[in-house]
């Protein structure tokens, strides 16, 4: 049962510019988080953001969470070529996490 | 640092073999998991543990089963293991509701 869509399911930019990447959910959400994962390796975890917040920041990145239209943004800001690698929001209830088949982003050298 | 480790990156096993994937958390979570990723699929749910000894089917049980008997080890377990369940298989833990750790992952293909 996929609760979290992310949108594009891939992006390819330029070194130097922004990502954006949006993540729509259906059911309400204690908090909503963004994990990365590098080729064949396991998930990162990057942040998460909790239901009665709106924004937040982590070094380059920028998470808002919009719960009236059930989506979230995480942008990318000034994108290195070690951001490659795929996005993937995760929703979250009381127990487990329903994840996103998340977004492909190549950032060109 | 939380860690969470996976007994083999990769294995190579014959249709009807018993598999056994193996994972140890070292941050004394009460939640462990088991995912198996697959292309255009994303991330499913296999199992997950919320305490020593229990467990709860997820999204996709059928084929496997999972032991939890110490609170720091969850065992993913293929009582005949099939060519469909070739797959990269993520084991994670958490707190209840907070930041799911993983870790790298084991890369199973089943001839």
């Amino acid at each position: 049962s996929q609760q979290g869509e992310e949108d594009p399911q891939a992006l390819s930019i330029q070194e130097g510019e922004n990502a954006t990447m949006n993540c729509s959910y259906k059911t309400s959400i204690n908090n909503l988080q963004w994990y990365r994962q590098n080729s064949g390796r396991g998930l990162v975890h990057l942040i998460l953001i909790r239901s009665n917040e709106r924004e937040k920041h982590s070094g380059r990145l920028r998470v808002t969470l919009d719960t009236s239209k059930k989506s979230s943004s995480l942008l990318i800001t000034a994108s290195r070529a070690a951001d490659t690698a795929s996005y993937f929001c995760a929703t979250g209830g009381s127990e487990k996490l329903v994840f996103g088949k998340g977004t492909k982003l190549t950032v060109n050298p | 640092d939380v860690k969470v480790t996976q007994s083999s990156r990769y294995l190579v096993k014959r249709t009807g073999e018993k598999v056994f994937l193996e994972c140890v958390q070292d941050m004394d979570h009460e939640n462990m998991f088991w995912y198996r990723q697959d292309p255009g699929l994303g991330l499913r749910l296999i199992y997950f543990s919320y305490d020593v000894k229990m467990k709860e089917k997820g999204d996709i049980p059928e084929g496997y089963s999972v032991s939890r008997e110490k609170k720091e080890r969850f065992s993913l377990i293929l009582e005949s293991a099939s060519t469909n369940q070739t797959s990269m298989y993520l084991c994670a833990s958490n707190e209840l509701g907070e930041t799911q750790y993983f870790g790298p992952g084991t890369r199973l293909l089943v001839l």
